[in-house]
């Protein structure tokens, strides 16, 4: 069966400090990774998404991934963190099986 | 395009009433779902449809019903509410019927509370 395990409950960043939020999958078959980003009270909102070629991922607002099967990771990272980006961060997968598996989130705090 | 769009924001509901959340998109989007999202449980599938009249489960289907007899609508029916279903309800769409490996693009989500 697939699973998605986001191992970082919560994070706490300066502003202008770097950011990794850590996705770990289990999937027999090559997946479809993708990262969603939600803002307190709103729905969830598409960053990036690996399908299959180049391993690093460009998404939007400056965030990257990087899929390496060999770990079995797909870790989203952004340079620069904005106090805008607050929020809950999901990782999740998705197969032709239209089965779709969420992670259970990382909620990002941002200091200033 | 208002993109989709889910009826009603909040809702209270008594142990055994029935109720329906709306969804609907404009987008033509072959691939409507339904989630709930629990806290520490990320969020879930329940049911999701590949085109009109056609319907599957997802991962907790159970105490749910759909139907999708338009593109554009895909309600979510609980025929006899429980508190364990109290959460907040997530409608997505996305162009491919395989909308599993697919953008997925989100409503703005139900908050549901049963008492």
């Amino acid at each position: 069966a697939q699973s998605v395990t986001q191992p970082d409950i919560h994070i706490t960043v300066s502003e202008g400090a770097s950011l990794e939020l850590r996705c770990n999958y289990s999937y027999g078959a090559t997946p479809y990774l993708f990262w969603y980003v939600q803002s307190p009270g709103q729905g969830l909102q598409l960053l990036l998404k690996y399908f299959s070629g180049d391993t690093l991922v460009q998404g939007i607002k400056g965030f990257e991934a990087e899929f390496k099967r060999s770990q079995s990771s797909f870790n989203l990272r952004k340079p620069s963190v904005h106090w805008s980006d607050a929020a809950e961060y999901f990782c999740a997968v998705g197969s032709y099986g239209n089965q779709f598996y969420f992670g259970t989130g990382t909620s990002l705090t941002v200091i200033p | 395009n208002a993109g989709v769009t889910q009826t009603p924001k909040f809702q209270v509901l008594k142990t055994g009433q029935s109720m329906t959340l709306q969804c609907a998109q404009d987008m033509n989007h072959e691939y409507m779902s339904w989630y709930r999202q629990d806290p520490g449980m990320g969020l879930r599938l329940i049911h999701y449809s590949v085109g009109a009249g056609i319907t599957d489960q997802g991962e907790v289907p159970n105490g749910y019903n759909v139907s999708r007899s338009t593109t554009e609508d895909f309600p979510l029916r609980l025929l006899s509410a429980a508190p364990s279903q109290t959460s907040v309800y997530f409608c997505a769409s996305s162009y491919s019927a395989s909308g599993s490996t697919d953008t997925q693009y989100f409503g703005p989500g139900t908050r549901l509370t049963v008492l």
